[in-house]
This record gives structure tokens, C-alpha cells and sequence, in this order.
């Protein structure tokens, strides 16, 4: 069963237009969730971070929203440019629990077209 | 520079040939991990050490095996019983509070023909 969920395999986006990702998660203990951004044959590369403590969190372009009761977060990019287009994975954990690993997302590829 | 490395970028085996992929890190990162990429499926953990001569099963196993003998390497062994080897593998290390994060290596290529 999915714990993180990346609902849409897909986006495009007009450049200088804002792009929305979301991501849901099933697991009630995940207090830390991440974006990776990832370009076909590379490795993924961090983006950006948020604490359950927090409900927003903003670095540049890039703002990671969280809802908790919802269990629900996004990433918004404003404004997008075509280099962001690439794959993201979202990816959640939970803080000093057994087990400790990232469970990650299948990732949305985002298309910013000129 | 710290970092991760990956040898080689491009890897071509035969079928039922094993082939080990090369993972070395110089961050001073306790943990490894190693992931596979196919398209539509996310990465899948295959394997992931916490510690030098300790690791655990990740969810799809089957086929491979690692070793953790040195604290900055990490080599998986893709075996011939993997039914389906061909894929993007990726890996990974993280500090002790691994939940923060992973440093990712730039990817092997396997093609199995």
C-alpha cells in the first residue's frame, strides 16, 4: 500500500506561470516530508523541506505547503521557468521511529514550455 | 568536494551474467541505500545499510545483494536470478538522522541484452 501518493504522473505549465504539485500521504507518524527534483539520467537533487511543526516554508521560487489534517502538502513554483522542468518525487519520514528511511512518491514530470 | 560517486554511468551485461555496481561515498554518511528507477514506478528501495558490515532488505530484493565492508562503500551486485535487470539504479547516504535527507550518486545505467 502507498504511503505517499503523487496523484498526477504529469504536468505542463506555460513559463512564467505558477506550477502546483501535490502529494498525499497515508501515514498519521510522518512529521517530515521533502521535494526531490530529478533530470532524466541524474540523480535526484534536494529542493526543499518542511517540519510538521510548520505549515509553510518558502525558499526563492520554491514553497512547500502543508496540511496536516488533510495530510496533504504541495509544492508551488513561482514564477516557472523551463530549466524546472525535470521530475519531482515527493518524500515523507517520521522523525525517530524505528525504521527511519524516506518513503518516496512515483514523482509528477513537470513541462514548462516557453 | 564531498560527495557521492557512482562507476559506470552506462553498463552493458549479458543475460545471466552478475554484474556489481560501485558505490563510494566521502561525506563521513553512516547510512547507504540503493534504489531502482523504472519508468512510471517512483524509486524502489532495494537494499540499505546503517551501519559497516550490517544491512536490511528494502521491498524488492529479490536478485540482488550488497555488501557493506567499508564505511564509504556500498556495492550491489545485480545477480542472474533478477527476471528483469535492465533499469536506472540509484544511490544514496545519509547521516545518522537519515530522516533528513539523502545524497544521492548520478545513476548506473544497467542494460542487460
Amino acid at each position: 500500500d502507498q504511503q505517499v501518493k503523487q496523484n498526477s504522473p504529469s504536468l505542463s505549465v506555460q513559463e512564467g506561470r505558477i506550477s502546483i504539485l501535490n502529494c498525499d500521504y497515508t501515514n498519521s507518524m510522518f512529521d517530515y516530508f521533502l521535494w526531490y527534483k530529478k533530470y532524466p539520467a541524474e540523480g535526484p537533487t534536494f529542493l526543499i523541506s518542511i517540519s510538521s511543526i510548520k505549515d509553510k516554508n518558502e525558499d526563492g521560487r520554491f514553497t512547500v505547503f502543508l496540511n496536516k489534517s488533510a495530510k496533504h502538502l504541495s509544492l508551488h513554483i513561482v514564477p516557472s521557468q523551463p530549466g524546472d522542468s525535470a521530475v519531482y518525487f515527493c518524500a515523507a519520514s517520521e522523525v525517530g521511529g524505528s525504521q527511519g528511511n524516506l518513503i518516496f512518491g512515483k514523482g509528477t514530470k513537470l513541462s514548462v514550455k516557453p | 568536494d564531498g560527495g557521492i560517486t557512482q562507476s559506470p554511468k552506462y553498463l552493458f551485461r549479458k543475460e545471466g551474467q552478475n554484474v556489481t555496481l560501485s558505490c563510494e561515498q566521502n561525506l563521513n554518511h553512516d547510512a547507504m541505500y540503493w534504489y531502482r528507477q523504472d519508468p512510471g514506478q517512483g524509486l524502489r528501495l532495494i537494499y540499505y545499510s546503517q551501519i559497516v558490515n550490517d544491512f536490511q532488505k528494502g521491498d524488492i530484493a529479490e536478485g540482488y545483494s550488497v555488501s557493506r565492508e567499508k564505511k564509504e562503500s556500498f556495492p550491489l551486485t545485480v545477480t542472474s536470478a533478477q527476471k528483469n535487470p535492465t533499469a536506472f539504479y540509484l544511490c544514496a547516504s545519509s547521516t545518522r538522522d537519515r530522516v533528513y535527507g539523502y545524497t544521492f550518486g548520478s545513476g548506473t545505467r544497467l542494460t542487460v541484452v
